[in-house]
């Protein structure tokens, strides 16, 4: 099975602008998270998706935004970049997304904003 | 109090000997605990999932659940040069969907 892709892998933005990443889950999984990686941070949740649905969110401000398709697909949107939005963006898929399932991530997307 | 604990490192063992990374949580209901290996510019990668109170071994790597402690461990046998990267414990929370946390991981370095 092919694994959790993401893209783009390196973004560059300047403050202000806006950025929107992708995320196609391992086949059959249908449940895709977004995380924040910083080195100060560690991981963080952004939120989680299940059939189109977001079931959680984590504490970001409104700027971090997401959607998921039919397809499991997933895209998550950031407007008005700021420079502290500059991180490791992971997706994870896993297969139903209740607390027992396996989450596997993608590649990351490296996102710098300057 | 952070919900998942871990000792940020670096934890230097010599090749051969055993690891032994340990993880802390706040959340007595916590259903699933889980160990990623992440490798310097990569992303997490899983290595071993436990449920239930005792010990799973898979091949070099075992981990240990202790659920009245609240404390999980993985322990890595002879352990390789290959294996240095940062550990990372994960928690997913009681719920019917999925909330994972994640400490902010131990970083193992194996010396030659």
């Amino acid at each position: 099975k092919a694994g959790v892709t993401q893209t783009p892998r390196y973004l560059i933005k300047t403050r202000g602008q806006q950025v929107t990443l992708s995320c196609s889950p391992i086949s059959g999984h249908r449940s895709v998270s977004w995380y924040q990686q910083t080195p100060g941070q560690g991981l963080q949740f952004l939120f989680e998706y299940f059939s189109e649905t977001q079931r959680n969110k984590g504490n970001f401000p409104g700027r971090f935004s997401g959607r998921q398709f039919s397809n499991s697909r997933s895209e998550m949107n950031v407007s008005t970049l700021e420079l502290g939005d500059s991180a490791l963006y992971l997706c994870a898929s896993s297969f139903q997304g209740n607390s027992y399932n396996e989450q596997f991530f993608g590649p990351g997307t490296r996102l710098t904003v300057l | 109090q952070k919900e998942v604990e871990q000792n940020s490192g670096p934890l230097s063992v010599p090749e051969g000997a055993i690891a032994s990374l340990n993880c802390t949580y706040s959340d007595r209901g916590s259903q699933s605990f889980f160990w990623y290996r992440q490798y310097s510019g990569k992303s997490p990668e899983l290595i071993m999932s436990i449920y239930s109170n005792g010990d799973k071994e898979d091949g070099r790597f075992t981990a240990q659940l202790n659920k009245a402690s609240q404390y999980v461990s993985l322990l890595i046998r002879d352990s390789q040069p290959s294996d240095s990267a940062t550990y990372l414990c994960a928690v997913s929370q009681s719920g019917g969907y999925q909330k994972v946390t994640f400490g902010t991981g131990t970083k193992l370095q194996v010396i030659p």
